[in-house]
């Protein structure tokens, strides 16, 4: 069975800029959860997609936005980027509660 | 909202000697999970608990999901240098059903 990959691993995005990560999720899993984590701490729940769907959305801005497409891959999508938006962006595909994370993407905003 | 709170906040270590760390909350979780993650990599899931006194096993590693639902403790017996890494606690936040973290414990091993 395949992982959770993310793409790309790394990216930098000045102020203002918009930006899209991808996530391509494990076989079987149709969900798919977004997470920021910022340096040095735990894993922040951004929000989660279900069948295409948006299934739960934590503390972000509207500017934080997603979708999840038929074959359950997934984008985060980010408009007006500010430099505390430079974090790890973590993807997590599940079956109930089975989370199987990616490797992540390291955004820095300058 | 619900929070983890990990303690210690990092911990340096002799390999060989075992490892505790604890995970708590004012309020109650139907689900622990602890998880390790590497420089440069996600998380990854080691032990999973479901019910309230549960003792489970991986290996090295022990966790344990409190009696009040409010607490999970993580041990390592016999620690090796690849145990390197931080440790989150997670569990399902009861408003939403997403996943909430604590702030991890950082260990280091010294050869």
């Amino acid at each position: 069975e395949t992982g959770v990959t993310q793409s790309p691993t790394h990216l930098i995005k000045t102020r203002g800029q918009q930006v899209t990560l991808r996530c391509s999720s494990q076989s079987g899993h149709n969900t798919v959860s977004w997470y920021q984590q910022a340096l040095g701490q735990g894993p922040q729940f951004i929000f989660q997609y279900y069948r295409e769907e948006e299934n739960g959305r934590g503390n972000f801005p509207p500017r934080f936005s997603g979708l999840q497409f038929p074959n359950y891959s997934s984008e985060l999508n980010v408009n007006a980027l500010e430099l505390d938006d430079s974090a790890l962006y973590l993807c997590a595909s599940s079956y109930n509660y089975g989370y199987t994370f990616g490797s992540g993407t390291r955004l820095t905003v300058v | 909202g619900q929070q983890l709170n990990q303690s210690p906040q990092s911990m340096f270590i002799q390999e060989g000697e075992d490892v505790s760390m604890n995970c708590t909350s004012s309020s109650i979780f139907n689900t622990w999970l602890w998880y390790k993650q590497d420089p440069g990599e996600g998380p990854v899931l080691l032990i999973a608990l479901y019910k309230a006194g549960e003792l489970t096993s991986n290996g090295r590693l022990t966790a344990q999901f409190g009696i009040t639902r409010k607490d999970s403790f993580l041990n390592i017996s016999a620690s090796i240098p690849s145990d390197v890494g931080i440790y989150f606690c997670a569990g399902p936040s009861s408003n939403t059903g997403k996943l909430i973290f604590g702030q991890g414990t950082t260990l280091q091993v010294k050869p």
